[in-house]
């Protein structure tokens, strides 16, 4: 069965350094993948998406990857602030004519001053 | 939150109640999704519009949930009798391309 996996457990990094979230996925072979941000108490808010044909894309301190032969994407926060600290959500289109966009269950992030 | 809002923000209620949500996007959309999101997992995908008609159903939608779009703008989501597993955050969001803007959510709580 279709399946994406982020690592579960919190992320806690100092301010200043790059924090680095997984995002794998299996049974799937989509045209993209996207990264949201999610506040507690709000809905998730868009920050990047990466296409299949596309190895790497930036966005000012964030970088995402995206291996489709490891079946895996990297999202990077560099110079990390603990206003970065939120749930980060990794996303793939689902592949049907909905357009429908299948979540990951997220990763928290703390970013420590 | 952009271009989309939702009422009630919050909503506690008895088990065996109905309730009603409501999702108001800002400016026209062809488009819109709801998903349902429990504590410590992403969005679910529940249903989603096509102007006014309803197109696809996940099966997570028993039928106790019921949704529309009367006019193909605002969209309501319905659940009868609740059960105390209803309780989560229902989200309501509309694409744009390569995207899609999600609302504040209506937080549920089933007692």
């Amino acid at each position: 069965s279709q399946k994406i996996e982020q690592n579960s457990e919190a992320l806690n990094i100092q301010e200043g350094k790059t924090a680095t979230l997984t995002c794998n996925y299996t049974n799937y072979s989509p045209a993209y993948l996207q990264w949201y941000r999610q506040d507690p108490g709000r809905g998730p808010v868009f920050l990047l998406l990466i296409r299949e044909n596309e190895k790497e894309k930036r966005k000012e301190r964030l970088k995402v990857t995206f291996d489709t032969t490891l079946k895996q994407s990297l999202f990077h926060i560099t110079a990390s602030q603990p206003a970065d600290s939120a749930t980060y959500l990794c996303a793939l289109e689902g592949g049907s004519s909905a357009s429908k966009i299948i979540f990951g269950s997220g990763t928290r992030l703390s970013i420590r001053p | 939150d952009t271009g989309v809002s939702q009422n009630p923000r919050h909503k506690i209620t008895k088990r065996g109640q109905n309730v009603t949500f409501r999702c108001d996007p800002i400016s026209e959309h062809n488009r819109l999704y709801w998903y349902r999101q429990t504590l410590g997992q992403g969005p679910e995908f529940l249903t989603y519009f096509q102007n006014e008609a309803q197109l696809e159903k996940s099966r997570l939608l028993s039928d106790r949930f019921s949704a529309e779009r009367p006019k193909g703008s605002f969209s309501t989501l319905e659940i009868q009798r609740t059960e105390q597993g209803d309780s989560a955050m229902y989200l309501c969001a509309i694409p744009e391309p390569e995207t899609q803007y999600f609302g504040p959510g209506t937080r549920l709580l089933v007692l």
